[in-house]
């Protein structure tokens, strides 16, 4: 069935280090990948997204890269700061609005300050 | 604009009860979606309502969940009778009626507990 990997489950980064996360997902109808922030006691929040016929995505900090071949795309954060520690949920659709997503298991991202 | 609204954000019932969760989407929001998240795994879809009509109800676990949009508004989610496996929280999301180009509004989700 559909699914989406996610990995690594927990990641602790030192304060204005760079932080990885990488997702695989397994339908090949999916175009559209977003990725939710979502800190504690809190709802998910979309930080970032991108669609299949883009390769990669800058938001400041923030960038998403998408290798549709292979089936991964991966959330980069720069500089990190300890308000983004919080989990972090990728997921996979063949629509933004329209369709359900099917999402990753979660990172639990902790910045030390 | 008002977000996604649910409630109650915590509920903690025994099992065998009753339980009914709400979900307000954004005003003008025709897609509404209920997802649910058990401790430690995936963010799990159970159903996509369209206005009044349910589109997908695939991730339904079993006939203990009922889920309603009435009148294309408001929508609720019912547990009867609550399993010890049904905890989790349990989100609700809505997006405009073509998708409006970005990914959908989550609310805060409410906080299952059967015990």
């Amino acid at each position: 069935g559909e699914n989406v990997e996610q990995h690594p489950s927990t990641l602790s980064v030192q304060e204005g280090d760079s932080a990885v996360i990488k997702c695989t997902y397994s339908d090949s109808a999916s175009n559209y990948f977003p990725w939710y922030k979502q800190e504690l006691g809190k709802r998910p929040q979309l930080i970032i997204d991108i669609r299949s016929n883009v390769g990669e995505k800058k938001d400041q900090r923030i960038a998403v890269t998408l290798n549709k071949t292979a089936k991964h795309f991966s959330l980069h954060i720069t500089e990190t700061q300890p308000e983004d520690s919080a989990v972090y949920f990728c997921a996979a659709s063949p629509s933004s609005g329209t369709y359900k997503y099917i999402f990753g298991t979660g990172t639990r991202l902790k910045v030390l300050a | 604009e008002a977000g996604v609204t649910q409630f109650p954000s915590h509920s903690v019932i025994e099992k065998g009860q009753t339980v009914t969760l709400r979900c307000d989407p954004i005003s003008g929001h025709d897609n509404l979606y209920w997802y649910r998240r058990v401790m430690g795994k995936e963010i799990k879809f159970l159903l996509h309502f369209v206005k009044e009509s349910k589109q997908d109800e695939s991730g339904m676990p079993n006939n203990r969940f009922l889920a309603e949009r009435t009148g294309g508004t408001y929508s609720t989610l019912k547990v009867q009778p609550a399993e010890l496996e049904d905890s989790g929280v349990y989100f609700c999301a809505s997006s405009p009626l073509g998708g409006g180009g970005y990914g959908y509004t989550f609310g805060s989700g409410t906080r299952l507990t059967v015990v």
